[in-house]
């Protein structure tokens, strides 16, 4: 069965205070890795999508990286306006071969001033 | 501007009762998803949908029910055989075919049993 995890659950951060969100995945051959972010009560807004491991996408204050086995959303000098919730999803074959989106249960990210 | 466009914001359901909460999307997707959310949780799957009169069932299709009779239109029903109803209800699309491209999502409806 296919699995997204990512960590931590939550990161309280200081504004400037650089760091980086996991995801970890487990899929039997990886079609993209696609990255979210949600603010409260509102829906999921597209950030990036991976493919390769090795590759990089970059958007203000955020980049994104892929390997075989995880993703990284490096978040560098982050502002107040960078609280969210991050989610990363995994394209998965269901039952029947149709294809959907299996995501991760987010990183809760809090920026202070 | 397209984008998705879910309606109400807000439902209340007496139990018992069927409420239908509409997606309309004029990205000129061929694919349409419907997830809940609930708190402290990630994105479940209900129903999916890669073609017009086409609908699988996802994770979680007990208690639920679609219809895709126009491409932009992708309505879900919560019956009154859903024993837990209160969530908040996310509508997708993309663009389909062979792979799974990036999906884009509506703003939501929060369903509450009252």
């Amino acid at each position: 069965e296919d699995q997204v995890t990512q960590s931590p659950e939550a990161l309280r951060l200081q504004e400037g205070e650089s760091s980086s969100l996991n995801c970890s995945y487990t899929v039997s051959g990886l079609r993209g890795l696609f990255w979210y972010r949600q603010d409260p009560g509102k829906g999921p807004e597209f950030l990036f999508t991976l493919y390769s491991a090795g590759e990089e996408k970059e958007k203000e204050r955020l980049k994104a990286t892929l390997t075989k086995k995880e993703s990284f959303l490096h978040i560098t000098a982050p502002k107040p306006e960078d609280s969210a919730t991050y989610l990363c999803a995994v394209p998965s074959i269901s039952s029947g071969s149709a294809r959907q989106l299996t995501f991760g249960s987010g990183t809760q990210l809090t920026v202070l001033p | 501007d397209g984008g998705i466009t879910q309606s109400p914001k807000y439902l209340f359901r007496k139990e018992g009762q069927n409420v239908t909460l509409s997606c309309e999307q004029n990205l000129n997707h061929d694919a349409m998803y419907w997830y809940r959310q609930d708190p402290g949780q990630g994105l479940r799957l209900i129903y999916y949908s890669q073609i017009v009169n086409d609908f699988q069932k996802g994770d979680i299709a007990e208690g639920y029910s679609v219809s895709r009779e126009k491409k932009e239109s992708f309505p879900l029903t919560v019956t009154s055989a859903q024993k837990n109803p209160t969530a908040f209800y996310l509508c997708a699309s993309s663009e389909g075919g062979r792979g799974v491209t990036e999906a884009f999502f509506g703003q939501g409806t929060r369903l509450t049993v009252v």
